[in-house]
């Protein structure tokens, strides 16, 4: 079955880009019918949803973060990656990759990214 | 923006009676309408879309309704393994800009 599974840096200081890549394994993201996303939850808090990727490179992300957000897709080794630029405390949060149809269906494990110095 | 409020923040139901999670949305989102189960330390798990279908593997006692700007989640008779926290999330246009309620916490009494 389809899984998601999200990597990169636990910890980022402050000013700098938070890079993760989401693999999926068990399908192609090419198939197409999905959008692959990014929600984060921070601590303790609710979800909020960063911006999703379709495999053909169309993008689409969260106004309130759309100056920061960058999410690209690499079909050959099927991943999709976010990069969140000049972070704060504020973007110390879990990271969940996550593929969407209409709702988002398959979700990865999340990873803690914590901003800090 | 379409902001989705839930009530209550807080459920406290007991094993076996029924929880009723409400999930107001500020403006018509027809039955684009998403419930998740979220468990400590785990990720969201979907349990309904279009705001009656139970995604694949969850059990009868979800049910969902509601169109339009209000919705319902239904826990017809809670087991253990149910107390968790509970987002709606509204998936209106398309591609969808993705809006989640701020959660309900059903807990044991």
């Amino acid at each position: 079955q389809v899984q998601l599974q999200e990597s990169g840096p636990g910890l980022v200081k402050p000013s700098q880009t938070l890079s993760l890549t989401c693999t999926v394994s068990g399908g192609s993201i090419s198939s197409g019918g999905y959008y692959w996303s990014w929600i984060r939850q921070h601590p303790g808090k609710g979800l909020e949803w960063i911006g999703y990727i379709y495999y053909s490179g169309s993008t689409y992300y969260n106004p309130s973060l759309k100056s920061r957000v960058t999410i690209s897709v690499d079909t050959s080794k099927n991943q999709f990656s976010l990069k969140l630029s000049s972070v704060t405390a504020a973007d110390t949060a879990v990271y969940y990759c996550a593929r969407v149809g209409a709702a988002a269906d398959l979700w990865g494990r999340g990873t803690l990214v914590t901003v800090s110095s | 923006e379409i902001v989705m409020t839930q009530s209550p923040a807080t459920l406290s139901v007991s094993p076996g009676e029924r929880a009723t999670l409400s999930c107001r949305a500020s403006q018509s989102v027809s039955s684009n309408l998403a419930w998740y189960q979220q468990k400590p330390g785990q990720a969201p798990r979907l349990l309904i879309y279009g705001a009656s279908t139970r995604a694949t593997g969850i059990p009868a006692r979800f049910s969902g309704s509601g169109s339009g700007t209000e919705f319902t989640l239904t826990i017809s008779s809670l087991q253990s393994e149910d107390f968790a926290v509970y987002y709606c999330q509204q998936y209106n246009n398309w591609p969808p800009e993705l809006t989640f309620g701020g959660g309900t916490k059903v807990e044991i009494k």
